[in-house]
């Protein structure tokens, strides 16, 4: 069975550019989440998508965005990119948002 | 306010001994919890989870406890291997009032080497 697959694995961009990642969920899978991690902040939360709807969302600016498709594949589009923004970013799907979630091996960004 | 602690950066662990990962909490609201080994360059790996209503669940070497009084989860893992040396994680979910959708609340990992 397949994992979660995200696309593409390293990214590097400037200060002021967007940039958009992908996340295809395990089969069956319709909650996908994301996360930014970074060594000072750890693992944190971004948000969940549903059947095509944000159903939660944690406490990043709204730069930060996203959008699920109806075969359950997301996208994460960060705009006006900062140096701060340079991390890890996870995808991660379930069943329906239940736990547990099961992770991509991610796409590191990097802003110079 | 970091609501999921793991005080320990560090543990190091003789092959075949027991190795003893530590988390805490504060939100009381949290009713599921997890906990991942992640490698470099790769995603956490999920590893095994409890319930609220239980206070132990064992899957293989991994015993997973959990005190809810105290707001204390501790992995136990019998006996360690030296691929189990990685970075683990605990994880905390509010599953109940279905408000944290897919939210997943972690801590800042404990590194955890098991020497041969």
């Amino acid at each position: 069975k397949a994992g979660v697959t995200q696309t593409p694995r390293y990214l590097i961009k400037t200060r002021g550019q967007q940039v958009t990642l992908s996340c295809s969920p395990i089969s069956g899978h319709r909650s996908v989440s994301w996360y930014q991690q970074t060594p000072g902040q750890g693992l944190q939360f971004l948000f969940e998508y549903f059947s095509e709807t944000q159903r939660n969302k944690g406490n990043f600016p709204g730069r930060f965005s996203g959008r699920q498709f109806s075969n359950s594949r997301s996208e994460m589009n960060v705009s006006t990119l900062e140096l701060g923004d340079s991390a890890l970013y996870l995808c991660a799907s379930s069943w329906q948002g239940n736990q547990p979630q099961h992770f991509g091996d991610g796409t590191r960004l990097s802003i110079l | 306010d970091q609501q999921v602690k793991q005080n320990s950066p560090s543990l190091s662990v003789q092959e075949g001994r027991i190795s003893i990962l530590n988390c805490d909490y504060t939100n009381s609201m949290f009713d599921y919890f997890l906990w991942y080994k992640k490698y470099p360059a790769e995603g956490p790996t999920f590893l095994i989870s409890i319930s609220s209503i239980k206070d132990k669940n064992e899957d293989g070497r991994f015993t997973v406890f959990l005190n809810k009084s105290a707001k204390h989860l501790s992995l136990h893992i019998v006996p360690s291997q030296p691929g189990d040396s990685a970075v683990y994680f605990c994880a905390a979910s509010a599953n109940a009032g279905g408000t944290s959708y897919g939210k997943l609340t972690f801590g800042q990992g404990t590194i955890l080497t098991v020497h041969p």
